[in-house]
């Protein structure tokens, strides 16, 4: 247990609809990470918070969006979803913002989404 | 930029036996780390092992040992030992700093599916 937490477990939805994927860091990490895991993209960065503030930007798509809160947990807000979003997403954290190369981020177990 | 390329997607190794999972990376940044992570079928990401570009000996954790050549661009891992409970899919990853001294982010390489034979 990497003591990340992520909600739902699993997501079936319809396309055009919008979800909201939940994360809680483990605790003292103030740093958040959210990845998406495809078969035809293979694990890619989306976007990272630190201590509520937007630190860095991957492949995020503008219908996507995240937040982090004050009590650190974070939100990813999936929107207009289209087939092709169906992937496993993992939110990771990190004591700070890649400030040492050997930080390590421990990932969430994942919420894997289903766009029917 | 940064690129890793994990060749093997799929391999097999008897149990107790040892196996090496391959891993090359490319980046001009002037320090880098290498991470290797497993996920076995149930779904999460489990860090095993980091190995930083300036460390003089390589990395060691339990079973798990990286073998690192700087000069060919390859940290590979090595696990002692095969048990059935490695069978999962591994993924080697690396975090480059930029001469700015800021970070870049993990690029993953795609993986490749370890199979422990009884």
């Amino acid at each position: 247990d990497s003591g990340v937490t992520q909600t739902p477990k699993h997501l079936i939805t319809a396309t055009g609809q919008r979800v909201t994927l939940r994360c809680s860091p483990r605790s003292g990490d103030l740093s958040v990470y959210w990845y998406q895991q495809s078969l035809d993209q293979g694990l890619q960065f989306l976007i990272q918070y630190y201590n509520g503030e937007e630190r860095a930007k991957g492949n995020i798509l503008e219908r996507f969006s995240a937040q982090q809160f004050p009590d650190l947990h974070s939100e990813l807000n999936l929107s207009s979803l289209e087939l092709g979003d169906s992937a496993l997403y993992f939110c990771a954290s990190s004591v700070t913002p890649g400030g040492g190369l050997e930080e390590t981020q421990y990932f969430g177990p994942g919420t894997r989404l289903l766009v029917l | 930029a940064q690129k890793i390329t994990q060749t093997q997607p799929g391999m097999f190794v008897q149990e107790k036996e040892a196996v090496t999972l391959d891993c090359t990376y490319d980046t001009s940044d002037p320090s880098y780390g290498l991470f290797w992570y497993k996920q076995p079928s149930s779904g999460e990401m489990i860090f095993l092992i980091y190995q930083g570009s300036y460390d003089q000996q390589n990395a060691t954790e339990g079973r798990y040992s990286l073998n690192f050549q700087k000069a060919r661009k390859s940290a590979n891992l090595v696990i002692s030992a095969s048990q059935l409970g490695d069978s999962a899919m591994y993924f080697c990853a690396m975090r480059g700093r930029l001469s700015s001294g800021s970070a870049r982010q993990l690029t993953f390489g795609s993986g490749t599916q370890l199979t422990v034979l009884p």
